[in-house]
């Protein structure tokens, strides 16, 4: 069975820096690229970030380049994203997410599998 | 960045009822786009990936297809567990960017 657990959400000051990880298990990370989604309170989806198989190409919401990074650990089956400068607007569910492997394009593939997220709550 | 239009923004309708979602690329994404199904508290579920193909296990009453950047969900004859948030998504170019959502609601 296919799983993505997220951890490393919580409440944090505006300015102060947060990492999460992504654990994975039921297949073999090293062939997927993967990505960060999140969702606001009542809001819709926000793509956030994506890396591809090998972590040599990677991607960002206007909303996060220069303050969030996304990395990967093949030996470790791990996803990571480290924010910083975290703002107000960040505050949000952070899912994990595998890519699909049918029909994709050349840049990536649609969100085939969703971990069930970590809160992440900036807040002074 | 690609900018993707949803609409309409919420839906009534019926048991039974065809019903219709579109979805708007600001530029061309060629067939790059998915659909997906979101109920409260769940994460999203992918129900059709490159336009019109249809994910494994999800019911034939739903189809996908594309005219330009016009990209249309249609639901053949809602049944009950239809009743959810619906998004598109491009995966053409990054940033991947989703519609803003349709939520279907029971009339």
């Amino acid at each position: 069975e296919v799983q993505l657990v997220e951890s490393g959400g919580g409440l944090v000051q505006p300015g102060r820096s947060l990492r999460l990880s992504c654990g994975v298990s039921g297949f073999t990370f090293r062939d997927y690229a993967m990505h960060w989604v999140r969702q606001a309170p009542g809001k819709g989806p926000e793509w956030v970030s994506g890396i591809s198989w090998s972590g040599g190409r990677m991607g960002y919401a206007d909303s996060v380049k220069g303050r969030f990074t996304i990395s990967r650990d093949n030996a470790k089956n791990s996803l990571y994203l480290q924010m910083n400068s975290l703002r107000a607007e960040d505050t949000a569910l952070y899912y994990c997410v595998k890519e699909g492997s049918h029909d994709c394009s050349p840049t990536g593939c649609y969100s085939h599998l969703w971990g069930r997220g970590t809160l992440v709550t900036v807040s002074s | 960045d690609i900018q993707m239009t949803q609409s309409p923004s919420t839906l009534s309708a019926s048991i039974g009822d065809r019903v219709t979602i579109t979805c708007r690329a600001s530029q061309s994404i060629s067939t790059w786009l998915a659909w997906y199904q979101q109920k409260p508290g769940k994460a999203p579920k992918v129900l059709i990936y490159k336009a019109s193909n249809l994910e494994s296990g999800v019911p034939s009453r739903f189809s996908g297809s594309e005219s330009g950047t016009e990209f249309t969900l249609t639901i053949s004859s809602l049944q009950p567990d239809d009743f959810a948030t619906y998004y598109c998504q491009q995966y053409n170019s990054y940033p991947f960017t989703f519609g803003q959502g349709t939520k279907l609601e029971i009339k």
